[in-house]
């Protein structure tokens, strides 16, 4: 069964500190891994995508790796902000068998003063 | 561009009520999938529409339907609800099925 696995589940940090969160799935065939930020009750904005051949993706203050091999996925977080506290999505879309999308459960990240 | 429009943005309905969400794609999508997102968990793929036809469904009853109009716009349909139908309910469209999926602001559903 194709799964996504996120951790850690919530996590607490004070602004400007650094933190980096953890996606391991069993998708496959694989196509692509998103990272949406899902602020509370709207809908999740993705944040970068990258596919089989590439291993790391910036997006401002975000840095996502990969790893297809070991099929892990990390998410960066830099000088972290108020504005950051968010659930944190890793997406992975398959190949084939309709490409579909199996979304993890999320890190829920909380920045405080 | 307005992006992924949906409405309400919230709702309250009673146990065996039924209910109607709409969704209005990204300017130029084709595709509307729909997605139940429980609290505190990821969310769920229910259906998706493309060229007005149902063309991939997840695990989900027969009390879930929906409909694509030629406009590309789309309806969520849940009849008979029950209490474990309370979540957001998410629209997301694409340019096709299997490019990059744009998400709504959700619904956000309430049965007491």
């Amino acid at each position: 069964k194709n799964q996504v696995e996120q951790s850690p589940q919530s996590l607490i940090i004070l602004e400007g500190k650094n933190c980096t969160l953890q996606c391991n799935y069993t998708v496959s065939p694989f196509s692509n891994l998103r990272w949406y930020k899902q602020d509370t009750g709207r809908g999740p904005v993705s944040l970068t995508i990258m596919t089989f051949s590439e291993n790391t993706k910036s997006n401002g203050r975000y840095t996502a790796t990969l790893d297809a091999d070991t099929k892990q996925s990390s998410l960066h977080i830099t000088a972290s902000q108020l504005s950051d506290s968010a659930s944190y999505i890793c997406v992975v879309r398959g190949k084939g068998g309709g490409n579909k999308l199996t979304f993890g459960t999320g890190t829920q990240l909380k920045v405080e003063l | 561009d307005a992006g992924v429009t949906q409405s309400p943005t919230h709702l309250i309905k009673t146990r065996g009520q039924q209910v109607t969400l709409r969704c209005s794609p990204k300017s130029g999508h084709d595709t509307v999938s729909w997605y139940q997102q429980a609290l505190g968990q990821g969310p769920q793929f229910i259906f998706q529409y493309y060229e007005e036809e149902e063309r991939q469904r997840g695990n989900f009853p027969d009390r879930f339907s929906g409909h694509q109009f030629p406009n590309y716009s789309s309806e969520l349909n849940v009849n008979a609800l029950l209490l474990g139908d309370s979540a957001l309910y998410l629209c997301a469209s694409s340019l096709e099925p299997n490019t990059e999926a744009f998400f709504g602001q959700g619904t956000r559903l309430t049965v007491v």
